[in-house]
């Protein structure tokens, strides 16, 4: 079954750190682009960052650029996404995907990890 | 990276047939035949629905289907069904984001 299934969410304080993670199984990860979305509370979807299959190539949405860093490894079909100086607006359920390789959209996603940033 | 306009709101009766619009620029919907569409429920992840457009994905009913005149794509549900409610988004490609691309506001689709 093709799965992702994202981790790494939780309760930070403003300007905090948080490194979510994505596991992928049930296809050949290093295959795909990857991408990261979120969605704050009650609001709609918005593109985070892409990376390419091996990850030397990666984009970020303006409102996280030099904030959020994107990793992969491939030998552990893992996913990444280091956050640091959070702010309130970062509150969010962050989603992985998996970019179809044919078309234009995202095939398969995970079930959402919850980032809360609050004092 | 300014999002896609989308209605709010839209309802219909059960049977019936809904549209949902989704108006861009010139610089994503009007430019490419790379118009997406998700379906998501309450709680649950995001579903792709519609991709380039009109396509659908295996296993996506074929009450689902997707349009383009110019700058605005459209979203046709026929048939419409109690499971069908549920908010709906639309993204476009644009090269300024490098494949990432650019949502709509969302939409909730109320089956009366």
């Amino acid at each position: 079954e093709v799965q992702l299934v994202e981790s790494g969410g939780g309760l930070v304080q403003p300007g905090g750190s948080l490194r979510l993670s994505c596991a992928a199984s049930g296809f050949t990860f290093s295959s795909y682009w990857m991408s990261w979305v979120r969605q704050a509370p009650g609001k709609g979807l918005e593109w985070v960052a892409n990376t390419n299959q091996d990850g030397s190539e990666k984009y970020y949405a303006d409102s996280v650029k030099g904030r959020f860093t994107m990793s992969r490894d491939n030998a552990k079909n893992s996913l990444h996404l280091q956050i640091d100086s959070l702010r309130a607006e970062d509150s969010a359920v962050y989603y992985c995907a998996r970019r179809a390789l044919s078309y234009y959209g995202m095939e398969v996603w995970g079930q959402g990890t919850t980032v809360t940033v609050s004092s | 990276q300014s999002a896609l306009t989308q209605p709010a709101s839209v309802s219909g009766s059960p049977g019936q047939s809904i549209a949902i619009s989704c108006t861009g620029t010139s610089s994503d919907v009007g430019a490419y035949n790379s118009v997406s569409w998700y379906q998501q429920h309450p709680g649950k992840a995001p579903k792709l629905m519609i991709y380039d457009v009109s396509h659908r994905p295996s296993g996506v009913s074929d009450r689902f289907s997707g349009s383009k005149s110019g700058n605005t794509a459209s979203l046709t549900i026929s048939g419409l069904q109690a499971e069908d409610e549920a908010d709906y988004y639309c993204s476009s490609y644009t090269k300024t984001t490098t494949l990432g691309g650019v949502f709509g506001g969302g939409t909730t689709l109320t089956v009366l």
